[in-house]
C-alpha cells in the first residue's frame, strides 16, 4: 500500500516567495496532521483536519501560513511570504480515527531551505 | 493536557549491547503510548503502541516497551542493539477519547559504536 506521500521532497527559495507544500495521506485515513521539525524546536504540529475540516490549527505560526484540504485526498501547506527562519523539514501525517486516537503515519518529508 | 519526557538526549552504546530509552509522560488517565524511529532524510515510522491490555508491547525491529502506570513510563528496550538502530527515537502521548493530537518527545539520538 502507498504511504503518505509528499512533494516535493526538497525546496530551495528565495525569501519572499510563495512556497507550496503538497500531501497525498493514505487512503481511507480522515485525519491529516502538518508538522514541522527543526533542530532548536524538534517537532511542532502545525495543524490537524479530521474528515477535511481544520480542527486545530493552534501551532500555525503566524498568518503567513495558511493550509488547506479541498479533499479527502489532498492537503497544501502554503507559506507566502516565505522568510528564512520558515526554513526547517516539513512532515505531513494520516491516521484512521474512526474511534480514538490510532497511529499516525508520516510522509518523508519536504526539506525547505529559504535563501 | 498530556505532555511527555525524554530526559536523554543522546545515548551512545556498543553494538551487541542493550538499550533502553526512557520516556515519561503526564497524563490524567489512561493514555495512548507510542514509539517511533526517525532514520535520517525520512519520516518518522512507528516502532510499537500501547493502547490498553498487556503492559509489554512488542514491536517491530526487535524492540519493546513496558507501560509501567505506576511510574508513568514507556520506556523502549532492545536487547541487543545493531549499527543499523542508529537513528532518533521518540516517545509520543496521545489521550484517549479525546482529540486525535498526539505529543511528541523531543526526542533521543542514538548512537552505536562498533
Amino acid at each position: 500500500d502507498a504511504g503518505v506521500i509528499q512533494s516535493p521532497r526538497h525546496e530551495v527559495t528565495e525569501m519572499g516567495q510563495e512556497v507550496t507544500l503538497r500531501c497525498k495521506p493514505i487512503s481511507g485515513h480522515n485525519s491529516l496532521f502538518w508538522y514541522r521539525q527543526t533542530m532548536m524546536r524538534g517537532l511542532e504540529l502545525l495543524i490537524y483536519f479530521n474528515n477535511n475540516v481544520p480542527i486545530d490549527d493552534s501551532g500555525m505560526p503566524e498568518d503567513r501560513f495558511s493550509a488547506k484540504m479541498p479533499n479527502a485526498s489532498f492537503s497544501t501547506l502554503k507559506i507566502q511570504p516565505s522568510e528564512p527562519r520558515d526554513s526547517a523539514v516539513y512532515f505531513c501525517a494520516s491516521s484512521n480515527t474512526g474511534s480514538g486516537n490510532q497511529p499516525q503515519h508520516f510522509g518523508d518529508g519536504t526539506r525547505l531551505s529559504i535563501l | 493536557a498530556q505532555s511527555v519526557t525524554q530526559p536523554d538526549i543522546h545515548i551512545t552504546v556498543s553494538e551487541g549491547a542493550s538499550l533502553e530509552l526512557r520516556c515519561n509522560y503526564s497524563y490524567g488517565a489512561t493514555p495512548y503510548l507510542f514509539w517511533y524511529v526517525q532514520s535520517p532524510g525520512q519520516g518518522l515510522q512507528l516502532l510499537l503502541k500501547y493502547f490498553s491490555g498487556d503492559t509489554l508491547v512488542q514491536g517491530i525491529k526487535g524492540f519493546e516497551a513496558e507501560f509501567k502506570r505506576s511510574q508513568s513510563s514507556f520506556n523502549l528496550r532492545k536487547p541487543s542493539v545493531h549499527w543499523s538502530d542508529a537513528a532518533e527515537y521518540f516517545c509520543a502521548v496521545g489521550a484517549q477519547g479525546r482529540d486525535d493530537k498526539i505529543i511528541f518527545g523531543k526526542g533521543t539520538r542514538l548512537h552505536i559504536l562498533p
